[in-house]
C-alpha cells in the first residue's frame, strides 16, 4: 500500500492563480481531510469528507473547495491564491469515526506570491 | 468547540535527560480520542499514540510514556532518556466520538536534543 499520497510536493503560485492539490489514499477510508499548518498554530482542519459525496467545512475553508467523487481522492482546490494561503497542507485519512489513527500524506509546501 | 494546548513552544534538553511535554484539552465529549504525533525535520507526521476517553491506564512503549489524567484533562508525553534523534516537533491532537469529528491539533512543541 501506498497510503496516502499527495502530489505535488512543492509549489510557488503567484497571487490570483488557482490550482489543485491532489490527494489519493489506498486503504479504503471513509474519511479524509485537509490540513494546513503554519508556524506556532499547529494543523488547522480546512475540508473533510466522511465519503463519497460527502464533505463539509472545517476551521478554516474560506478560498478553498473539495470534491470527493470517489472514496480514494479528495482534492484541494484553492480558487484565487492569496499570499494568506502560503502554508504547508497536509492531506490525511482515516477508517472511520471511532477514533482510529489518521495517516497523513507527506505534506504540500505552497508559496504564494 | 474542541481545543488542545500545548503551553511550551520549544524545548530543549541535553542527551540523556528526561522531557515531558504538555498537552491540555477541553471538549464537551464524553466519547473522545486523543493523540500524540511527531514530525520530524523531514516534515511527515508519525502517528505514536491513541488513547480513548474510556482508558486512563498510562502506557509506556520502550523509552516513551503517556500520562492521561481525565481530572485535569492532560494527556502527557514523556521521553526517558532522550536521543538526538527525538528531536522533532510533537503535536497533541484530540477527536471527539461524533460522527464527523476530525482532530483538532495544540500548536505543536518542538523539541531540541543537543549531543
Amino acid at each position: 500500500n501506498a497510503g496516502v499520497t499527495q502530489t505535488p510536493k512543492f509549489q510557488v503560485l503567484k497571487t490570483g492563480q488557482s490550482m489543485t492539490l491532489q490527494c489519493a489514499q489506498d486503504m479504503n477510508h471513509e474519511y479524509m481531510s485537509w490540513y494546513r499548518q503554519d508556524p506556532g498554530m499547529g494543523l488547522r482542519l480546512i475540508h473533510y469528507s466522511v465519503g463519497a459525496g460527502i464533505t463539509d467545512q472545517g476551521e478554516v475553508p474560506n478560498g478553498y473547495n473539495v470534491s470527493r467523487s470517489t472514496t480514494e481522492d479528495f482534492p484541494l482546490r484553492l480558487l484565487s491564491a492569496a499570499p494568506s494561503q502560503t502554508s504547508v497542507y497536509f492531506c490525511a485519512s482515516s477508517k472511520d469515526r471511532e477514533g482510529t489513527e489518521a495517516f497523513f500524506g507527506q505534506g504540500t509546501r505552497l508559496t504564494v506570491v | 468547540a474542541q481545543k488542545v494546548t500545548q503551553a511550551q513552544t520549544e524545548i530543549s534538553v541535553v542527551e540523556k535527560e528526561d522531557v515531558t511535554l504538555d498537552c491540555v484539552y477541553e471538549t464537551r465529549d464524553t466519547t473522545y480520542y486523543l493523540f500524540w504525533y511527531k514530525q520530524p525535520p523531514s516534515g511527515e507526521l508519525v502517528f505514536l499514540i491513541r488513547r480513548n476517553s474510556f482508558d486512563e491506564q498510562n502506557e509506556i512503549s520502550g523509552r516513551y510514556s503517556w500520562n492521561f489524567q481525565k481530572s485535569t484533562s492532560s494527556f502527557n508525553f514523556t521521553i526517558t532518556a532522550s536521543q538526538v534523534v527525538d528531536s522533532a516537533v510533537y503535536f497533541c491532537a484530540l477527536r471527539g466520538g461524533n460522527a464527523g469529528n476530525m482532530l483538532t491539533f495544540g500548536g505543536g512543541t518542538r523539541l531540541m536534543v543537543k549531543p
